[in-house]
């Protein structure tokens, strides 16, 4: 079955502190990855993507398909970066998208 | 360039009545998408459309009907409302399966 799971419900950090929202899946194919990211009363969209191995906003995702994992890290966390984390799924062959249930990141001055 | 455009913002209806979400997008994009977003579930697909004419089930598809009227517009109706239809319910389109444009969002209660 095709899903993709995030742990963890909320994340509270201080700024300045390392971040790493975790994300796994499970997926019979190539996954193709992405975090979409939801600030507060402004739209969902698009973070990154692992294909294209950027690093936006100073955050960067490792596709790890031994472990099946596509953790969102951060070195140093910003005040600004506080919203909703989503984690997405490519399914082959259709536009569609399965997300995660979300992280809600929280940073602390 | 408007993007994604979803009305109304917000709306409160009462347990067996009907509403339309009305969404489009400018972005001359074939697939659009209907989900909703509910506390500790994520985003659940409800219906989406590939193209103009063409409209198929996602997680979560009873209690609504889609319409893909053409190209820019795809509209989702509640027939008879129920409290667990209660949600934000954010529409999104694409051109390719690499990025969703997601709309501002409708937040509806039914009581």
């Amino acid at each position: 079955a095709q899903r993709v799971t995030q742990p963890e419900k909320l994340l509270s950090v201080f700024k300045g502190a390392p971040v790493e929202l975790k994300c796994n899946y499970s997926y019979s194919g190539s996954p193709e990855l992405f975090w979409y990211v939801q600030y507060s009363r402004q739209r969902l969209q698009l973070l990154l993507r692992h294909i294209s191995r950027e690093s936006i906003k100073g955050f960067t995702a490792d596709l790890n398909k031994g472990e099946t994992s596509f953790h969102l890290k951060k070195p140093f966390a910003q005040e600004e970066d506080s919203a909703m984390y989503y984690c997405a799924l490519s399914v082959w062959s259709t536009d569609k998208l399965i997300f995660g249930t979300g992280t809600r990141l929280q940073v602390f001055p | 360039n408007a993007g994604v455009t979803q009305t109304p913002k917000f709306q409160v209806l009462k347990t067996g009545q009907s509403m339309t979400l009305q969404c489009a997008q400018d972005m001359n994009h074939n697939s659009m998408y209907w989900y909703r977003q509910d506390p500790g579930m994520g985003l659940r697909l409800i219906y989406y459309s590939a193209s103009e004419g063409t409209t198929d089930k996602g997680e979560v598809p009873n209690g609504y009907n889609v319409s893909r009227l053409n190209k820019r517009e795809f509209s989702l109706r509640l027939e008879s409302a129920a409290p667990s239809q209660t949600s934000v319910y954010f529409c999104a389109s694409t051109r390719s399966s690499y990025e969703q444009y997601f709309g501002p969002g409708t937040r509806l209660t039914v009581t």
